[in-house]
């Protein structure tokens, strides 16, 4: 079955110190990979996706991600978190099988302490 | 005005009720969804409408009712609903049902079931 664990549900990293949020996934063939942030009271917005080339990749508010296919992992990064950074991030997939529906991960909490 | 507008924000009905949910996009896309966001759980993705052709019903229950007059609208009529519907619900929209990757969301209308 296709899935996206996100393994951690809260990660809490003091501001300035760099972050991880972590995803790993489970698709039948090439995936293409997203990380959506969600500030509270809002809806999702897009920050970055993986569909080919280079592993790493960057996205908005200084945001990477980087696709590991032989651990089937897209962890999102930032080498210096802000307060503002803290929300709720998602990450998701699509794959051949899932009929370019996202497949989506249960999310994650990121609180940026001062 | 922002990209995808959702009304009512907030939406508390018994379970007698009948209510709707309106969704506007601006963004010129011909995609558009229903999503049900549930605590700590992945979004689960409603329905999808392309060019005001339904695409997508993932088995949701007929209390749940879509309706897409054109590309820009979409609304999601609500009756008999349950407690356990309690939740935000999402709406999206992206250039077409293929590039689902990208999604822009609204901020969501969040309805209580009593």
């Amino acid at each position: 079955a296709q899935s996206v664990a996100q393994p951690e549900d809260q990660v809490n990293v003091a501001e300035g110190n760099p972050l991880t949020v972590k995803c790993t996934y489970s698709v039948s063939g090439n995936p293409y990979l997203f990380w959506y942030v969600q500030y509270p009271n809002r809806g999702l917005q897009f920050l970055l996706k993986y569909i080919t080339g280079d592993n790493l990749v960057k996205g908005s508010y200084g945001f990477e991600a980087e696709f590991n296919k032989s651990q089937t992992s897209f962890h999102l990064k930032k080498p210096s978190a802000l307060v503002s950074d803290s929300a709720l991030y998602f990450c998701a997939v699509i794959s051949m099988d899932s009929n370019y529906q996202l497949i989506w991960g249960a999310g994650t909490k990121l609180i940026i302490k001062p | 005005e922002t990209g995808v507008t959702q009304t009512p924000r907030h939406l508390v009905m018994g379970m007698t009720n009948k209510k709707s949910l309106k969704c506007e996009q601006h963004l010129g896309h011909n995609a558009m969804y229903w999503y049900k966001q549930s605590a700590k759980k992945p979004l689960e993705l409603m329905f999808v409408y392309n060019f005001k052709e339904q695409t997508e019903n993932n088995s949701v229950p007929s209390r749940f009712s879509p309706e897409c007059p054109n590309s820009s609208h979409l609304f999601l009529h609500l009756h008999t609903l349950q407690p356990e519907d309690s939740a935000l619900y999402l709406c999206a929209s992206s250039q077409d049902w293929t590039t689902t990757g990208e999604l822009f969301f609204g901020e969501g209308s969040r309805l209580t079931v009593l």
